[in-house]
């Protein structure tokens, strides 16, 4: 069956780079996506990818996809503590007239001084 | 700009009572409208997802149902609470029938729903 795993936890000190990792097993996904929570707060969409690229960047976020691994990737340069949150991976594909996506546990960013 | 609301924020209800939480969303028509769930720690369950007016699907068996009224207005509900329903509960909605192209979601605030 679908399914998204992502590690649960990473500590970074400011201004170092900070990668969160993903795998997915829809090989059929046609997006991929990163989402960031704020606590207390509704999902909001950093970035997203079109499963035939293999990289895209957004000023400080650099997203790589290894589609032959189902292995996706967020890297986030001169993190801020303001980039504290939980980041959600997502696979989505079609299903049904709508687009279902499937989520990761999400991963905690704490960054520290 | 479309926009999306959910209310009430946060709710604390006894084991037993009815539920009802609504979204809306502003500034789109036809669009596509999902029920999440958020569990203390953990991603986000599907509940329900609509394509339109009264056409509701279902993703999990549980003690909850959703309707949808109107076009931008979709409702999560239930009869009787139970302890396990606590979480934060998240609506989201993406463009509807079309044939292809990204179809990110968009998330309203949330509400924190707590059981006792």
């Amino acid at each position: 069956g679908e399914d998204v795993e992502q590690s649960l936890f990473l500590s970074v000190r400011e201004g170092d780079s900070s990668v969160i990792n993903c795998t997915y097993t829809d090989s059929s996904s046609t997006y991929l996506y990163w989402y960031k929570q704020e606590p207390g707060a509704g999902l909001q969409l950093l970035t997203y990818i079109f499963s035939n690229m293999d990289m895209k960047q957004d000023q400080r976020l650099t997203v790589l996809l290894n589609k032959k691994d189902k292995h996706l990737s967020l890297r986030i340069a001169d993190t801020q503590t303001g980039d504290s949150a939980i980041y959600f991976c997502a696979e989505g594909s079609l299903s049904g007239g709508y687009n279902k996506l499937i989520f990761g546990a999400g991963t905690r960013l704490a960054v520290h001084p | 700009s479309q926009t999306i609301h959910q209310w009430p924020a946060t709710l604390v209800q006894p084991v037993g009572s009815p539920l009802s939480l609504e979204c809306t969303v502003e500034g789109t028509s036809n669009p596509n409208l999902y029920w999440y769930r958020q569990a203390a720690g953990r991603g986000l369950q599907l509940l329900f997802y609509s394509i339109g007016i009264d056409q509701i699907s279902s993703e999990v068996p549980q003690n909850l149902s959703a309707s949808r009224p109107q076009d931008r207005q979709f409702i999560l509900s239930s009869k009787k609470l139970l302890l396990s329903d606590s979480g934060f509960y998240l609506c989201a909605w993406s463009v509807g029938r079309t044939s292809g192209g990204n179809k990110e979601q968009f998330f309203g605030p949330g509400t924190r729903l707590t059981v006792l």
